[in-house]
């Protein structure tokens, strides 16, 4: 397995469009999350899964986000109508547990840019 | 509520010196976990060290050492004669039960370190 991926590495979308971004997990990890860095920060929860079932969203999302992880496996994380305000790093990890809580495993990001 | 402070904003090292990255946790639950990431130059998270809540014993792997102190919510890292390869940003992280099940884990802001040749 050579990790956790995420496509595409770079995006840049106009003000309002909609852009998805994709994460392959490691294929034994049972539990995916989504974080978004902006500079000089930490990362910033935004939503898991556990298998198929997303656990949590973070209150901080707005209803412009959303998140899938159809049958289990990789996730799609969609933002309908950007704002510059979504310009960040999206990042994608996955760890594997259904008991206690685990290291990630992170991807190499996603970088948006919103124009 | 969680909560995980890096007081540190920047550190800056000369190589060979010993350095000491804090971190304070806040939480409610008896039952959490504590990790450490590194974020170097070149961007991916690496997963470091994770403690569960029962376990204070301090850990040492090579030249890295942690000390969790449950009765001051820390869990500081120590990087033992350092070298320019350990210029990056460290991130300290709580996990907690969630009543939906699973964890959610926070992180905090980061302390970068700088070690000069």
């Amino acid at each position: 397995d050579t990790g956790v991926s995420q496509d595409p590495r770079h995006k840049i979308t106009k003000r309002g469009q909609n852009v998805t971004f994709r994460c392959d997990p490691i294929s034994e990890h049972n539990r995916l999350y989504w974080y978004r860095q902006t500079l000089g920060q930490g990362p910033e929860f935004l939503t898991y899964f556990q298998n198929e079932a997303q656990l949590e969203k973070s209150r901080l999302l707005s209803d412009r986000f959303s998140a899938e992880r159809p049958k289990g496996s990789f996730s799609t994380l969609e933002i309908q109508r950007t704002e510059q305000g979504d310009s960040a790093m999206y990042l994608c990890a996955s760890s594997p547990g259904l008991w206690g809580s685990y290291g990630y495993t992170f991807g190499s990001g996603t970088r948006l840019t919103v124009v | 509520a969680q909560k995980v402070t890096q007081a540190q904003t920047e550190i800056s090292v000369v190589e060979k010196e010993d350095v000491t990255l804090d971190c304070v946790y806040e939480t409610r639950d008896t039952t959490y976990y504590l990790f450490w990431y590194k974020q170097p130059p070149s961007g991916e998270l690496v997963f470091l060290i994770r403690r569960n809540s029962f376990d204070e014993q301090n850990e040492i792997s090579g030249r890295y050492s942690w000390n969790f102190q449950k009765s001051t919510s820390s869990f500081n890292f120590t990087i033992t004669a350092s070298q320019v390869v350990d210029s990056a940003v460290y991130f300290c992280a709580l996990s907690e039960a969630r009543g939906t099940g699973g964890f959610k884990t926070i992180f905090g802001a980061g302390t970068r370190l700088f070690v000069k040749a």
